[in-house]
C-alpha cells in the first residue's frame, strides 16, 4: 500500500519560470492538503482540496499560487512566475474522509518537493 | 503570530542521557501530535494526543498533554544516535483539519 507520493523531489527554477509539483494521495483517499516549510521553520497550511473542489485555500498567497485536485490524476500545486521566496520544501498529505476531525488521527505526508528558485 | 512554542531549538546531547522536549502555547488545542522529520524526508507522524493530562509512551518516548490541553511534552530516555532529527508539535483547534506546528526542535545524539 503505496503512501502519499510526491514528485518531483527536487524542482530547480529561474526566477519567472512555471513550479508544478504533483501529489498523488494515499489509495482510496480523496482528500488532499498541502503545506509549506521554510528552511528552518514549521509547516504552514497552504489548501485543502477533495476531489474537483477547493475546500480551505485560506493558507494560500492569493497571487501566482494555485491549486487543483482533478477527478483523474494527481493534486497539482501550481506556481506561477516564481521568486526566490517561493524556495522551500512543499508537503501534501492525504486523508480518506473529509477533513473535519481528521487532525484527531494524525496526517501521513508525503516526502515532499523540495523547489529552488535561483 | 507563533501559537505554537517550541524550547529548545537546538539540543546537542550525548548518547544515554535523558531530554525533554516542550512545546507551549496560550490557545486550547483539542489534538496535539508529534512529528519527527528527517533531512530530505516529511514529517512522520508519532503520537497523537486528545485528552488533557494524556500520556502515551513509544518504547523510549514518553508524550503528554497538558491538563489544560495547551502544551505538550517529549521526553527520551536513554537517547540514542538513531534519535536524531527535527521533532516537531502541531495541534488542532476545534477538531479542525488545519495543522498548527511549531518550528521544531532539532536534535543530536552524538554517539
Amino acid at each position: 500500500n503505496a503512501g502519499v507520493m510526491q514528485n518531483p523531489r527536487h524542482l530547480v527554477r529561474r526566477r519567472g519560470q512555471e513550479a508544478r509539483l504533483r501529489c498523488s494521495p494515499m489509495k482510496g483517499h480523496s482528500h488532499v492538503y498541502w503545506y509549506r516549510q521554510l528552511p528552518e521553520e514549521g509547516l504552514k497550511f497552504m489548501v485543502y482540496l477533495q476531489k474537483e473542489n477547493i475546500i480551505d485555500e485560506s493558507g494560500m498567497p492569493k497571487e501566482r499560487f494555485s491549486a487543483e485536485f482533478p477527478k483523474e490524476g494527481p493534486s497539482i500545486l501550481r506556481i506561477q512566475q516564481v521568486v526566490r521566496g517561493d524556495s522551500a520544501a512543499y508537503f501534501c498529505a492525504s486523508s480518506p474522509f473529509p477533513g473535519q476531525g481528521q487532525a484527531n488521527y494524525g496526517y501521513t505526508f508525503g516526502s515532499g518537493t523540495r523547489l529552488t528558485v535561483v | 503570530t507563533q501559537l505554537l512554542e517550541q524550547s529548545p531549538q537546538f539540543l546537542s546531547i550525548q548518547e544515554g542521557e535523558n531530554l525533554t522536549v516542550y512545546c507551549n502555547s496560550s490557545s486550547v488545542f483539542s489534538s496535539l501530535q508529534w512529528y519527527r522529520q528527517e533531512p530530505g524526508e516529511g514529517p512522520v507522524l508519532l503520537v497523537t494526543v486528545v485528552t488533557g493530562g494524556e500520556v502515551k509512551k513509544l518504547k523510549r518516548l514518553t508524550f503528554q498533554f497538558g491538563d489544560a490541553r495547551k502544551d505538550s511534552s517529549l521526553h527520551i530516555t536513554a537517547a540514542q544516535p538513531g534519535d536524531t532529527g527535527l521533532y516537531l508539535c502541531a495541534g488542532a483547534r476545534d477538531s479542525s483539519y488545519k495543522l498548527i506546528f511549531g518550528s521544531g526542535t532539532r536534535l543530536l545524539v552524538r554517539p
